[in-house]
């Protein structure tokens, strides 16, 4: 079956602190890869993204690493903010797959002040 | 400006009753979705529609039919409503196929079936 990551579990950081979440996803052929952040009562919002031909690219405060060979992907913050506490999502694009996006359950990220 | 909405963004229902969620997208892509988002987050795609062709169609009860009247628009008609329909459902767009293109999501409709 396609499973993307998590099973929702929650990361507590204090404000200040890096955070990283990862996510293992299953499909070989994808070709695309994005995280999304979730705040409540609210839609997924674009974070970064990155192509399987690359193994790392960076945002602002974010950074996105890709191991093709073990299948894993992770999302590191720097200097969590209060702003940062949302629910994330990894999802896969399956290479011809007409750009559908495959999600995992998200991680709950909690930042402490 | 808002780039995907969708309308209602609450909604609660008896069974057995027929609903519509409305989708809008004003940001020129070919490309919209629906997706279904449960109580434990699990964000799920339902459909897909490019210009106005399906293209996308999951493993979803045929209660649930969408309809694409323009490629801006993306409406999600649900028939004979069950329990288990209650779900956050997400409209979502993106530019095209293939590249690096992330998909935009609207807000989302809470709906409670009871």
């Amino acid at each position: 079956g396609e499973s993307v990551g998590l099973h929702l579990p929650t990361l507590s950081v204090q404000e200040g602190d890096n955070s990283i979440i990862n996510c293992a996803y299953s499909n070989s052929a994808s070709d695309y890869f994005i995280w999304y952040k979730q705040e409540s009562g609210k839609g997924p919002q674009f974070i970064i993204d990155i192509r399987s031909n690359m193994d790392k690219r960076q945002g602002q405060r974010v950074t996105v690493l890709l191991n093709k060979t073990v299948k894993h992907l992770s999302l590191q913050i720097a200097a969590t903010q209060p702003g940062d506490s949302a629910v994330y999502f990894c999802a896969e694009r399956v290479a011809g797959g007409y750009n559908k996006l495959i999600f995992g359950a998200g991680t709950r990220l909690a930042v402490h002040p | 400006d808002t780039a995907v909405s969708q309308t209602p963004k609450y909604l609660v229902t008896q069974m057995g009753n027929d609903k519509s969620i409305k989708c809008e997208q004003n940001l020129g892509h070919d490309t919209m979705y629906w997706y279904k988002q449960d109580s434990k987050k699990f964000l799920k795609i339902m459909f897909s529609y490019n210009n106005k062709e399906l293209i996308i169609n999951e493993t979803v009860p045929n209660r649930f039919s969408p309809k694409s009247p323009d490629k801006a628009h993306l409406n999600l008609h649900i028939n004979s409503l069950e329990l288990g329909d209650s779900a956050v459902y997400f409209c979502a767009s993106s530019p095209s196929q293939g590249g690096m293109t992330e998909a935009f999501f609207g807000q989302g409709t809470r709906l409670t079936v009871v």
